[in-house]
């Protein structure tokens, strides 16, 4: 079974510049969780789906970043423009559906760099 | 004061010891509790979840909970070199979201 998939795994842009980032979840799990991690810093959370709802983005930064997951399946984020504070590696996690002490598996991250 | 704190390390053990790492966490309704490890340039991979007060073992393993002082606690026995990694502490408020909520990570030394 494939795990969940990131795209790409790193990315450098110029500030000022548009970066999408796209997590392909495990199938059929219905919550899609977007983290990112600055360096030295926690991993904090930006924002969660269930199937194609926005549950919760209490934690994106501002209004730079927009997340989608058209169909439930995929999720994308977009980084528009881009500052330099976006730098860090951006996470996306899947879980099964309404389950409390259900793990939540990651994908290998996308290293985002802002020159 | 921040929902989950851990101490960011490193720490550095010999190997064969007792590796102990500690998270506390302020919401006192938190309902489950999560020990990540992180590889330096990988994903997090689940090692354990707790969510009742006590010890939960799983071979080297053994998480620790204590509702009552807000406190959970990886036990590692007999610490390897390949354990050092980055160990992050992930918590399950109240409130029914079910999103994990993460501490900054120790990160843990294990030297020959």
């Amino acid at each position: 079974e494939a795990g969940v998939t990131q795209f790409p795994s790193h990315s450098v842009i110029e500030k000022g510049q548009t970066v999408t980032l796209r997590c392909d979840p495990i199938s059929g799990h219905d919550n899609l969780y977007w983290y990112r991690r600055v360096m030295g810093k926690e991993i904090k959370f930006l924002l969660h789906f269930v199937k194609e709802s926005k549950q919760d983005e209490s934690g994106m930064p501002n209004n730079r970043f927009l997340a989608e997951r058209t169909g439930g399946t995929y999720s994308t984020l977009k980084v528009q423009p881009a500052e330099l504070e976006d730098s860090g590696v951006y996470f996306c996690a899947s879980s099964p559906p309404g389950q409390m002490n259900t793990e939540a598996f990651f994908g290998q991250g996308t290293r985002l760099t802002v020159v | 004061q921040k929902e989950v704190e851990q101490n960011s390390g490193p720490l550095s053990v010999p190997e064969g010891a007792i590796a102990s790492l500690n998270c506390t966490y302020s919401d006192r309704g938190s309902q489950s509790f999560f020990w990540y490890r992180q590889y330096s340039g990988k994903s997090p991979e689940l090692i354990m979840f707790i969510y009742s007060n006590g010890d939960k073992e799983d071979g080297r393993f053994t998480a620790q909970l204590n509702k009552a002082s807000q406190y959970v606690s990886l036990l590692i026995r007999d610490s390897q070199p390949s354990d050092s990694a980055t160990y992050l502490c992930a918590v399950i408020r109240s409130g029914g979201s079910y999103i994990p909520t993460f501490g900054r990570g120790t990160s843990l030394i294990v030297h020959p």
